[in-house]
């Protein structure tokens, strides 16, 4: 069982705005620490998506939105297409595991 | 950009010691980064082991602490990882990433990760 919770699965015909949940507590996202996410294309490595929970890397499209709010946080992908279909995880620090914790992730389907 | 990479034996006997190597390139090992491992148990989701700094500091992720050693060799720009007495739960994909600063931020490089099956 993951420290944070996130929807399994998600999805959305191709153009449309899904949102993806990421919840803790108050020994991880609502003791304010920062909320990371990370895209997991099929048979590769996790990549960082958002970080500081809504800035951008370098080269991450602005169709992809982090916000923040108490004890969660979520992900908001915009104009969804074939090539977003891939798991996603949020991921916080915990100082109960004082370390980094992650989500079950949610595996996003392009209907 | 740092690059990661891991190396180290795909097939791990029940009871032993699995041993990863991350070598880092384009990028000291001695730099302001923190150096961990997570790992991916098929058909599952991420699970931080521990990270490193350069100074010697480690922390370890409490359900692992046991059986999980990080160490770093500035000589060869690189850090292992070792985890004792091992079981089919430690089947998995391992990465190694790297964090700027410190273990409260994100991963911001990964390696592409090790497939290490535990079995006899």
């Amino acid at each position: 069982q993951s420290v944070l919770t996130q929807p399994p699965s998600v999805s959305g015909a191709p153009g449309q705005r899904v949102t993806i949940s990421c919840t803790g507590s108050s020994s991880n996202i609502g003791a304010g620490y920062d909320v990371n996410w990370y895209q997991q294309l099929p048979g590769t490595a996790p990549k960082l998506l958002i970080y500081g929970n809504r800035n951008r890397p370098s080269g991450v499209p602005d169709r992809f939105s982090g916000f923040k709010s108490g004890t969660s946080a979520s992900l908001v992908i915009t104009g969804l297409q074939a090539e977003h279909e891939a798991d996603y995880y949020c991921q916080s620090y915990d100082n109960r595991v004082s370390g980094p914790v992650f989500g079950g992730g949610t595996r996003v389907t392009v209907l | 950009q740092v690059q990661l990479q891991e190396s180290g034996p795909g097939l791990v006997k029940p009871s032993e010691t699995l041993s990863l190597t991350c070598a880092v390139s384009e990028y000291s090992i001695t730099s302001v980064y923190y150096w961990g491992w997570i790992r991916q148990p098929p058909g599952k989701g991420l699970e931080w082991i521990g990270s490193i700094h350069h100074s010697g500091s480690t922390s370890y992720n409490p359900s692992l602490k046991s059986r999980v050693s990080i160490s770093i060799d500035t000589s060869k720009n690189d850090f292992s990882l070792r985890l004792t007495s091992v079981t089919a739960a430690d089947t998995a994909v391992y990465y190694c990433a790297s964090q700027l600063y410190s273990t409260i931020n994100h991963f911001d490089n990964w390696g592409q990760g090790a497939l290490v099956t535990v079995s006899s």
